[in-house]
This record gives structure tokens, sequence and C-alpha cells, in this order.
């Protein structure tokens, strides 16, 4: 696609459940990023994939997080038994390749509020 | 250590006025990658620039400008003659030349620019 895409772009969820979070990175690209945004923490990196593989997940926030990549595409982003304190903008991100110096590109973002 | 700091939380100036967003980085490694992304209400982080660190000429880009200055370790953004749709949060990001099998961005908190009519 044109840009980075990301649904659903709003969710509100109650306490407890499970949600999940897409991803479709722009087209060609072999990287992708999972940032989240929040108040009190800004910007913080959560995982990156080159092709299907994520080799560092340390940056996830709690083993109630994951994500996976299919077809070197598509992300999803899984947050199980969601808390309150997961509430934030999930931002998702892709570069043709995986270099420092590579240009990362951002989708608008899934909002998620948790209650 | 890596960091990013961008000071200025929030910056108000009226349309037409020039305005420059301050950014400083730390960095232990001699290669990285300085970049200014814009955040506009709808969310999105749109990318305005890419230097890396051996290259120290300044850039223009229309009202757009940028200083990056290794000696002081400082990476400033000027918007001149600035205008209602400038209003964004800011954010300068550093990735660093080791962390190429990551790709990351370390973020600074951002600033918030107002412009005024």
């Amino acid at each position: 696609g044109a840009g980075v895409s990301q649904s659903p772009s709003n969710k509100v969820t109650e306490k407890g459940k499970d949600v999940e979070l897409r991803c479709d990175p722009i087209s060609g690209h072999t990287a992708l990023y999972w940032y989240r945004q929040s108040l009190g923490q800004g910007l913080e990196f959560l995982i990156y994939f080159q092709g299907n593989s994520a080799p560092d997940k340390s940056g996830l926030p709690s083993d109630r997080f994951s994500a996976e990549r299919t077809g070197g595409s598509v992300s999803t982003l899984t947050i199980q038994r969601t808390q309150q304190e997961d509430s934030a903008v999930y931002l998702c991100a892709s570069s043709a390749r995986l270099l420092s110096g590579n240009t990362i590109y951002f989708g608008e973002g899934s909002w998620l509020t948790v209650v | 250590a890596q960091k990013v700091t961008q000071a200025q939380t929030e910056i108000s100036v009226v349309e037409k006025e020039d305005v420059t967003l301050d950014c400083v980085y730390e960095t232990r490694d001699t290669t990285y990658y300085l970049f200014w992304y814009k955040q506009p209400p709808s969310g999105e982080l749109v990318f305005l620039i890419r230097r890396n660190s051996f290259d120290e000429q300044n850039e223009i880009s229309g009202r757009y400008s940028w200083n990056f200055q290794k000696s002081t370790s400082s990476f400033n953004f000027t918007i001149t003659a600035s205008q209602v749709v400038d209003s964004a949060v800011y954010f300068c990001a550093l990735s660093e030349a080791r962390s190429s099998n990551t790709g990351k961005l370390i973020f600074g908190q951002g600033t918030t620019l107002q412009v005024k009519p």
C-alpha cells in the first residue's frame, strides 16, 4: 500500500480481555517495527521484525505482549489480559531494510483504551 | 548510553514568526543517524529529515532548516515564517549504527509547537 496501515484505529476494551492490533507495512518493506506511545513514557520501542523473524523480544513490556508476522508482510500485536496501564497508542512502522540509517515510516497508530 | 533530549516541552508562536526546536543527543557510537518527525493531531509520525553523523552540512528544505553540530551534540530544527499548519508535536530521534540489527529509534520526549494565527 501507499503507507503503513493499522487497524483498528481506535479500540476500547475491558480490563482482562485480549486485543489484537494489526499492521500492514509499506509494500516491499522487509523490516517492521512496533512502538508504543503513552503519556508517561513517550515513544517506546517494543519489537522489530526482519522478514518473519523477531530476534529480540526484550522491548515487550511483559509476557502478556506478543507479536507475530506472517508472509513477510502483515503483523499482529496481541495483548492478553489487558490492564489499564496498557492504554496507549500503538504505532507500527516499516523500512525498506533493517539498517539503522534507513528511514522508518510510521502508521497512524491504534489508540487502545482499557477500561 | 544513548539519549535524546528535547528540553522545550511546549512552544507557542504567532504566525510568521521563526521558531527553533532544540535537540541534544548522547551516544558513544561514532556512526549514528539523526531524524526529525512531525506528529500532527491525526497521530501519524511524518518523516521530515535524516542525517548521518559524517555529514554536518546544514540542510534547508523550503521553510525548514536543520543545524547539525557534532561539537555540541545538537541537531536543531528551525521553521521560518511559521504557519498554523506547522502546529504539531515534533520528535527528534537517534539511531545508532551498532543497533544496525534492530533499526531502533530512540526518541526525545517531543516538543509541542502551537502556531497561533
